[in-house]
């Protein structure tokens, strides 16, 4: 079946560091990949996606690659601050499955100290 | 654009009543909405599919007679959690597909509902 696999947390980095949270996934199909961000008692805002292999998704310095022969996405950012810390969920949905349903990892916590 | 709505954003019940929650595609036409439960530091679960004009689809596990889903027009959804019980607590998001031919299967989110039981 369909399913992602995300690296646990939480991650801790100091403000400036290099982020990545690894991004696997399992698919029938093709999938379209996604990247979500929760901030506290929020809901989840789309980071950046990609929707076929070799795709790079990038927004707020963000970036991730929809890597094929690997089946995977993980994300990076060069130098991390602290409004960045919060929950990220790597996702993936198939179209043409006819149910449009996303599968969505188990989430990362990033702290990002001053 | 693009943006899905919530409200309430938190509702305190008393255990054993009914709360409503809704879910409005503000500015484009969903014909299909997800209803997710996500729970104190764990990933989101999707509880059920609705399309519009039709009954919701929902998972493995999720007890359709507890958690009435209602989706009565292209910009509405509902979720019923009846006869609501402490365990019921929960964080609940919902989202919008636009229905746009070839697309991504791009989903919208809400911003939550803190629901909690007393």
């Amino acid at each position: 079946g369909d399913s992602v696999t995300q690296m646990e947390g939480p991650v801790t980095l100091s403000e400036e560091a290099f982020l990545t949270i690894n991004c696997t996934y399992t698919a029938t199909g093709y999938p379209s990949l996604f990247w979500y961000v929760q901030y506290p008692g929020e809901g989840l805002q789309l980071l950046l996606k990609a929707t076929k292999a070799d795709d790079k998704g990038s927004n707020k310095g963000f970036e991730a690659t929809y890597r094929k022969e690997t089946t995977s996405f993980h994300l990076e950012k060069g130098s991390v601050q602290v409004s960045d810390s919060a929950v990220y969920f790597c996702a993936l949905s198939v179209p043409g499955s006819g149910t449009y349903k996303y599968f969505f990892g188990t989430g990362t916590r990033l702290k990002v100290l001053a | 654009g693009a943006v899905v709505s919530q409200h309430p954003s938190r509702v305190i019940c008393k255990s054993g009543t009914s709360v409503k929650i809704e879910c409005r595609s503000l500015d484009f036409q969903a014909t299909t909405m997800f209803w997710y439960r996500q729970f104190p530091k764990k990933s989101l679960m999707l509880m059920a599919t609705s399309n519009e004009g039709s009954k919701a689809t929902y998972e493995q596990g999720v007890e359709k007679d507890k958690f009435l889903i209602n989706h009565a027009s292209l910009t509405l959804s509902t979720l019923t959690v009846t006869s609501a019980h402490p365990e019921d607590s929960s964080f609940y998001i919902c989202s919008a597909r636009v229905a746009v031919a070839g697309s991504y299967n791009e989903q919208f989110f809400g911003p939550g509902t803190r629901l909690t039981v007393l």
